[in-house]
C-alpha cells in the first residue's frame, strides 16, 4: 500500500530536549515536505526537498532542521524545541513538486 | 509572495443543498491549483489538481473549477458524509513551495 508514514504520532516532551520525527515514503517520491498545521494560520511549510541531498526552507523554517540523505526518508529535527513548537505536524511526498502530495497522518507535538 | 485566501472559514448545509466553496489566489505563474479534503486528526486527502484557466474536474458530488483569479469547489446535493474542511493550495512559479488557504469547514446536516 502506497502510504506516507511518520513516527511517533504523539509526542510530549519539555523544552530543550533535542527530538526527532521520522518521515518515510514508500512510492519512490522525488519530492518530500514538512508542514505545521495551527489552528487560525491553516497548513505552513517548513522545508522541503527536490531530491536526495537537495532541500530548501519552506515559510516557517527558523527552529527546525532537516536531512535527506536517502530518497525514502526525511527526517524532522528540532534541535532545542519550544513551546511555540507545539503544532500539529504533517509529512507529505510526491512524484514532483507540481505533482499531488500525499500526506502522513501526522504527528501531535506538545513541548511544555 | 503567493497568497491563498479561502471563503467562507465555515458553511454550514443542509443535506442536498447545493453550494460553492471559493478559493482566491495571487501568484506569480501557476504551476498548479490543488484541492484537499481533511477529515479531523488525519492529513489531507487530495482531490484534484488544476493546472490552467478554463479547466475543470469532477469528481462524485464535486466539481473544481479555475478562473486565472481563483477557484471554486462546487458541491452538489452534499451528505454528510462530504463534512470536512477543504483546502485549496498554489504551487507558483518561483519556487517549488506550496502554499495553502486557511481552509472551510463544511458542515452537511442530515
Amino acid at each position: 500500500e502506497a502510504q506516507v508514514t511518520q513516527n511517533p504520532r504523539y509526542l510530549i516532551t519539555v523544552t530543550g530536549k533535542k527530538l526527532t520525527v521520522t518521515c518515510s515514503q514508500n512510492m519512490n517520491h522525488e519530492y518530500m515536505s514538512w508542514y505545521r498545521q495551527d489552528p487560525g494560520l491553516g497548513l505552513r511549510q517548513i522545508y522541503y526537498s527536490m531530491n536526495v541531498e537537495v532541500t530548501d526552507k519552506g515559510d516557517v523554517p527558523e527552529g527546525y532542521k532537516v536531512s535527506r540523505k536517502e530518497k525514502r526518508n526525511f527526517p524532522l529535527i528540532l534541535e532545542s524545541p519550544s513551546p511555540n513548537q507545539t503544532s500539529l505536524y504533517f509529512c507529505a511526498s510526491s512524484l514532483w513538486g507540481n505533482q499531488p502530495q500525499h500526506f502522513g497522518d501526522g504527528t501531535r507535538l506538545s513541548i511544555l | 509572495e503567493d497568497q491563498v485566501t479561502q471563503s467562507p472559514e465555515a458553511l454550514r448545509l443542509q443535506e442536498g443543498e447545493s453550494s460553492s466553496l471559493n478559493c482566491s489566489y495571487t501568484v506569480s505563474g501557476l504551476r498548479g491549483l490543488f484541492w484537499y479534503r481533511q477529515d479531523p486528526g488525519k492529513g489531507p486527502e487530495f482531490l484534484f489538481t488544476l493546472y490552467s484557466a478554463g479547466e475543470e474536474k469532477e469528481k462524485e458530488r464535486l466539481k473544481a473549477t479555475l478562473t486565472k483569479k481563483e477557484s471554486f469547489l462546487h458541491i452538489t446535493a452534499p451528505k454528510p458524509e462530504d463534512s470536512a474542511t477543504y483546502l485549496c493550495a498554489v504551487l507558483g512559479g518561483g519556487s517549488e513551495k506550496l502554499v495553502f488557504g486557511k481552509g472551510t469547514k463544511l458542515t452537511v446536516n442530515p
